[in-house]
């Protein structure tokens, strides 16, 4: 079975600096990896999704993330923090096998914190 | 489009009473989900729907049911809530198993 892990429940990033969330998963098939944000008292959005081909992908927002599978890791990043990113985020993983059917398994979240 | 509509936003119940919580998507998709989103711990997947007419448990199945009532609309039943019910449930849609999910507003569920 799959599973995503992210390091940090809490990150407090400057207006203007770099955003880092990291995530790293585990699968025994290639995975399909994706970054959601929830902002405060709504649902989840879909930021970007990595399934197949390149390997940095770009979201909205001016947020990518690149796929290494030598690492596991599926990494979100923005150059720049805007006041207006303060949220949480969530990655996930799904694979597409007979047992685990494309299910989505969230990691815990990581709220992010924009000062200014 | 409307996406995804649940209702209500907000209940609050007694230990042992029953509620359904009700889900819409507008966007002809055919698998559905629900979530339930506790502090901590992500979102986790209650039952979902591959398609109209089926539905399988997914990973805290126990306490809630559900129905595909047709290709829009997916609800969840609580029958006996417990306070480990308190919680936020989200419902899902999606194209097909691996496509993108578009998640409603949520339901915030309090049992007391």
């Amino acid at each position: 079975a799959q599973s995503v892990t992210q390091l940090g429940s809490h990150v407090s990033v400057s207006e203007g600096a770099l955003v880092l969330l990291r995530c790293n998963y585990s699968s025994s098939v290639p995975p399909y990896l994706f970054w959601y944000v929830q902002y405060p008292n709504q649902g989840l959005q879909l930021l970007l999704k990595y399934t197949t081909g390149a390997t940095l992908v770009k979201g909205i927002n001016g947020f990518e993330a690149e796929f290494k599978k030598s690492e596991t890791s599926f990494h979100l990043t923005k150059p720049s923090a805007h006041m207006s990113d303060a949220a949480e985020y969530f990655c996930a993983v799904s694979v597409k096998t007979t047992d685990s059917w494309g299910k989505l398994q969230f990691g815990a979240g990581t709220q992010v914190v924009v000062t200014p | 489009n409307a996406g995804v509509t649940q209702t209500p936003k907000f209940q609050v119940l007694k230990t042992g009473q029953s509620m359904t919580l009700q889900c819409a998507q507008d966007m002809n998709h055919n698998s559905m989900y629900w979530y339930r989103q506790d502090p901590g711990m992500g979102l986790r997947l209650i039952y979902y729907s591959a398609s109209e007419g089926t539905t399988d448990k997914g990973e805290v199945p126990n306490g809630y049911n559900v129905s595909r009532l047709n290709k829009r609309e997916f609800s969840l039943r609580l029958e006996s809530a417990a306070p480990s019910q308190t919680s936020v449930y989200f419902c899902a849609s999606s194209e097909g198993p691996t496509d993108t999910q578009y998640f409603g507003p949520g339901t915030r569920l309090t049992v007391l």
